[in-house]
């Protein structure tokens, strides 16, 4: 089944522990990114990336960082995870030359 | 800025009733509008649009473009308990190459009461 597997779906943690979510896609999609999504502001880009290590910054790029080593992964990391990042996270994926997104299941991120 | 603004926020209707969501954009060198449904968790797909005026359907959904007025409307007939969800709007524009970025919408809310 084609998807996208985002892991954990919740995760609660402390300020300043670093963390990584995971994404992974089998599609053999070139662009992947990841957005979060807070009441009264909808979704909102983090990072991108149209092709293995070929990353760029979204809108709300701060304290967050990516990689894509490979083309069916793109993993999240806080490197020092904040309150602010609470959130629900999604990652995505589509083909190249579409603008039709495939989203993960979401995770949903506390930060205390 | 690229702008996408949904309405009503959000909207409670009983089964049966037929809803009308309306999403207008301001985006600079426009591509395509897309319309997704989030119940529970994920954003899914609904529609596509990039041409003025040609009605895209699907079952009891169906959306329309106006490109010259900037907006377009998402119509639900005969609505049903599994409609309620909430429904996203994005635009598209040509930013060089296949990067086609999506600006969201904040959502309208729609709850189906039976």
């Amino acid at each position: 089944e084609a998807q996208v597997t985002q892991n954990p779906r919740y995760l609660i943690t402390v300020t300043g522990k670093k963390l990584t979510v995971t994404c992974s896609q089998n599609m053999n999609h070139e662009y992947m990114s990841w957005y979060r999504q807070d009441p009264g502001l909808g979704l909102r880009q983090i990072y991108y990336s149209m092709n293995v290590e070929v990353t760029d910054k979204g809108d709300v790029p701060e304290g967050y960082k990516v990689s894509r080593k490979e083309k069916r992964n793109f993993p999240l990391i806080l490197e020092s995870p904040s309150p602010n990042q609470t959130s629900l996270y999604f990652c995505a994926s589509r083909d190249r030359g579409t603008e039709k997104l495939f989203f993960g299941s979401g995770t949903q991120l506390s930060v205390l | 800025e690229d702008k996408v603004v949904q309405s009503p926020l959000s909207l409670v209707v009983h089964e049966g009733d037929t809803v009308t969501l309306n999403c207008s954009y301001e985006v600079t060198n426009f591509r395509s509008l897309l319309w997704y449904k989030q119940e529970k968790k994920a954003p899914t797909f609904l529609f596509m649009l990039t041409s003025s005026g040609i009605e895209k359907k699907s079952g009891r959904l169906s959306s329309i473009l106006d490109k010259k007025e900037l907006f377009s409307i998402l119509n639900i007939t005969a609505t049903q308990t599994g409609d309620s969800a909430v429904y996203l709007c994005a635009v598209t524009r040509n930013s060089g190459g296949s990067n086609y970025k999506l600006t969201f919408g904040k959502g309208t809310l729609l709850t189906v009461n039976p």
